[in-house]
């Protein structure tokens, strides 16, 4: 069975500081990796997706993540954040032999202080 | 921008009452995942559909709940009877098809109160 886990539930940081939240996952096979957010009163949205090649991916809003298969980790990181960036994103993994189950993360609750 | 479409987007029930919740996905999406996101949670798959068919149930209460997609477009998700545990934000979600590289376009949910 495939699992993922997210190390912080909530994140405060000011507007400028760097980002990076933690992804480990569990799964023995290839697998496809995927950060999602929600944005208050918004619904979920896909930031970024991983399936092979470079693991460094680049999404929408200046994130990035990198795929770290030694580590079964993709953390994402984001230079500098700003007070739009307040949301909820979470961790995604979808094994290749595992059907089409998305499993998701708990979630990490991000607040950005102007 | 085509949207997932959900309603009711809040429901109210008294345990042992039936619920339903309707969703109608993008255009020309033959798939559709219903998930459960309890508060604090990530979301987790209740039930996942190609067209008509149900490909993966494994994680569906089938006692009390049940889902169908007649007609291969909209989809219903129907709890009878509701529990206290039942609790929580029911998220609807489709996708052009099953391969892994289609995105997963979600809905705003129903949230599900039970008293």
């Amino acid at each position: 069975a495939q699992s993922v886990s997210q190390h912080n539930h909530h994140v405060i940081l000011s507007e400028a500081a760097s980002l990076e939240l933690g992804c480990n996952y569990s799964y023995g096979g290839t697998v496809n990796l995927f950060w999602y957010v929600q944005y208050p009163g918004q619904h979920l949205q896909l930031l970024l997706k991983y399936f092979s090649g470079d693991p460094l991916v680049k999404g929408i809003k200046g994130f990035e993540a990198e795929f770290i298969k030694s580590k079964f980790s993709f953390n994402l990181r984001k230079p500098s954040v700003q007070w739009s960036d307040t949301a909820e994103y979470f961790c995604a993994v979808k094994g290749n032999n595992a059907g089409n189950m998305l499993t998701f993360g708990g979630g990490t609750r991000l607040m950005v202080k102007p | 921008e085509a949207e997932v479409a959900q309603s009711p987007r809040y429901k109210i029930t008294e345990k042992s009452q039936a619920v339903a919740f309707w969703c109608d996905p993008i255009s020309g999406h033959a798939t559709l995942y219903w998930y459960r996101q309890i508060l604090g949670q990530g979301p987790e798959l209740l039930v996942q559909f190609q067209d008509e068919s149900v490909v993966d149930d494994s994680q569906l209460p089938k006692d009390r709940f049940s889902a169908e997609r007649l007609k291969g477009v909209d989809s219903t998700l129907k709890i009878q009877p509701a529990e206290l545990g039942d609790s929580a934000m029911y998220l609807c979600a489709s996708s052009f098809g099953q391969a892994n590289y289609n995105e997963q376009f979600f809905g705003p949910g129903t949230r599900l109160t039970v008293l």
